[in-house]
């Protein structure tokens, strides 16, 4: 099956500063790249919605200026915390699509964020 | 706007029996596509089966089965034999006018935690 890499796993980090995100997708191109956030015992809200070369689309209520998205190539997506404050600690999960594949959806394995 | 909804936040179940898992749905689009997928404690989620609305018969996947009925807006999802591996959060999800070369987001319901008692 394809592979989906998103890094780091796991983020530790102060109030206050940014947290870079990478989402890969090894052995396909992703022309859209979905961001979702997970709190815990919650289920997956998509953040955004962003396609190669393009701007990021954000669902109502996420701060497009606090998630920063670049989506520069088909397989590099990532997704930029700036400035997090702990209510930001959550789990981030990417999930790029790969064309044609219309009954699957692939998904990174996540990143658990906690801002001190 | 679509909606879906799972009405069962926890669930147990007895090593080796099969369990239902509900899941209802909401849409004006003729054409979606309905997933499941299985969340263990590492967070991880993994596929389990898919079910388009125009698929004429019930998607199977081994032990996994869809049981779809489009009138009613469901797709109940049918695990036989359980086992303990199966404990885990499962989450049905949906995709309006699945394009060939467009990717429609996935929208999720909230959840139901499985557990398998041994």
């Amino acid at each position: 099956g394809a592979v989906v890499s998103q890094h780091p796993s796991w983020v530790i980090c102060k109030s206050g500063t940014s947290v870079k995100i990478e989402c890969r997708s090894l052995d396909f191109q992703a022309t859209t790249m979905f961001w979702y956030r997970q709190f815990p015992k919650q289920s997956l809200m998509l953040m955004a919605t962003s396609n190669e070369g393009s701007k990021a689309t954000y669902e109502q209520g996420v701060e497009k200026d606090k998630f920063l998205i670049n989506h520069a190539s088909l397989t590099l997506s990532t997704l930029t915390v700036t400035s997090a404050h702990p209510e930001d600690s959550s789990f981030y999960i990417c999930s790029p699509y790969r064309v044609g594949a219309k009954n699957i959806q692939y998904f990174g394995a996540g990143t658990r964020l906690s801002v001190l | 706007a679509q909606k879906i909804t799972q009405t069962q936040p926890g669930m147990f179940v007895q090593e080796k029996e099969a369990v239902t898992l509900d899941c209802t749905y909401d849409t004006s689009d003729p054409s979606y596509g309905l997933f499941w997928y299985k969340q263990p404690s590492s967070g991880e989620m993994i596929f389990l089966i898919y079910q388009g609305s125009y698929d004429q018969q019930n998607a199977t996947e081994g032990r996994y089965s869809l049981n779809f009925q489009k009138a009613r807006k469901s797709a109940n999802l049918v695990i036989s034999a359980s086992q303990l591996g199966d404990s885990a959060m499962y989450f049905c999800a949906m995709r309006e006018a699945p394009l060939y070369n467009q990717g429609g987001k996935l929208i999720f319901g909230q959840g139901t935690e499985l557990s398998v008692k041994p």
